[in-house]
């Protein structure tokens, strides 16, 4: 398999519930990030791991923690959500240093929080 | 902080005829990379296109190319002998020269459709 994959493509929890997003690159590189996509607004930077070592947290609320195992692997921990929490949680992946610096995603989580 | 903005929320355009989606930026930079992405139905971001901002000559790729104007901050995308496959949201986004700063900023997008 090829490219940056995320699972699982839906997912609906309650507030009180504990969930975790998956993502998986198979492309060598060594950055990847979390964002956060809701309609009517831009997409919002979320979490950056470089080399597995978070290099940038934009104010994110704690519910939302994030893991990052390896250099192939990203989690995000959720826990507690609201209701506007629902969006498109999307993984992405780069190479720093060299290349062409352009991101590689996922096709994305699709949350609802009921 | 960078901004990018794209003034057209929804474009159409007729199959095989061309069309422009625009983008401006604000920075204070003069090292930075511009992209356009793609999001088709299926939810992922499809890069279209780069432009690194020393080089002065337009990106092309194929059917799509863009009109770089540094002095003026504006990065258009022009979309040639349009397609079905093409009718998705467009995003230009912007990204500092390699070094300490990862960030990929997005503007809202650009939804086109292309009509039959």
């Amino acid at each position: 398999e090829t490219g940056v994959t995320q699972t699982p493509r839906h997912l609906v929890m309650g507030m009180t519930n504990k969930k975790s997003l998956k993502c998986e690159q198979h492309l060598g590189h060594n950055a990847m990030y979390w964002y956060k996509q809701s309609a009517k607004k831009p997409l919002e930077l979320m979490f950056v791991y470089s080399l597995e070592e978070r290099v940038e947290n934009n104010s994110v609320p704690s519910r939302f923690s994030p893991e990052c195992p390896n250099s192939s692997h990203l989690f995000l921990h959720l826990h507690t959500l609201q209701p506007e929490d629902s969006a498109l949680y999307l993984c992405a992946s780069s190479q720093e240093g060299v290349g062409n610096y352009g991101y590689t995603f996922g096709s994305g989580t699709r949350l609802t929080v009921v | 902080a960078q901004t990018v903005t794209q003034s057209q929320p929804e474009m159409s355009v007729q199959e095989a005829e061309t069309v422009t989606l625009s983008c401006t930026y604000d920075t204070s930079e003069s090292d930075y990379y511009l992209f356009w992405y793609k999001q088709p139905p299926s939810r992922q971001m499809i890069l279209v296109i780069r432009q690194e901002a020393y080089k002065q000559q337009n990106a092309t790729e194929n059917r799509f190319s863009v009109n770089f104007q540094k002095a003026a901050k504006s990065f258009s995308l022009k979309i040639s002998d349009s397609q079905l496959g093409d009718a998705a949201m467009y995003f230009c986004a912007y990204r500092s020269a390699p070094g300490s700063n990862y960030k990929l900023t997005f503007g809202k997008g650009t939804l086109l459709t292309v009509n039959p």
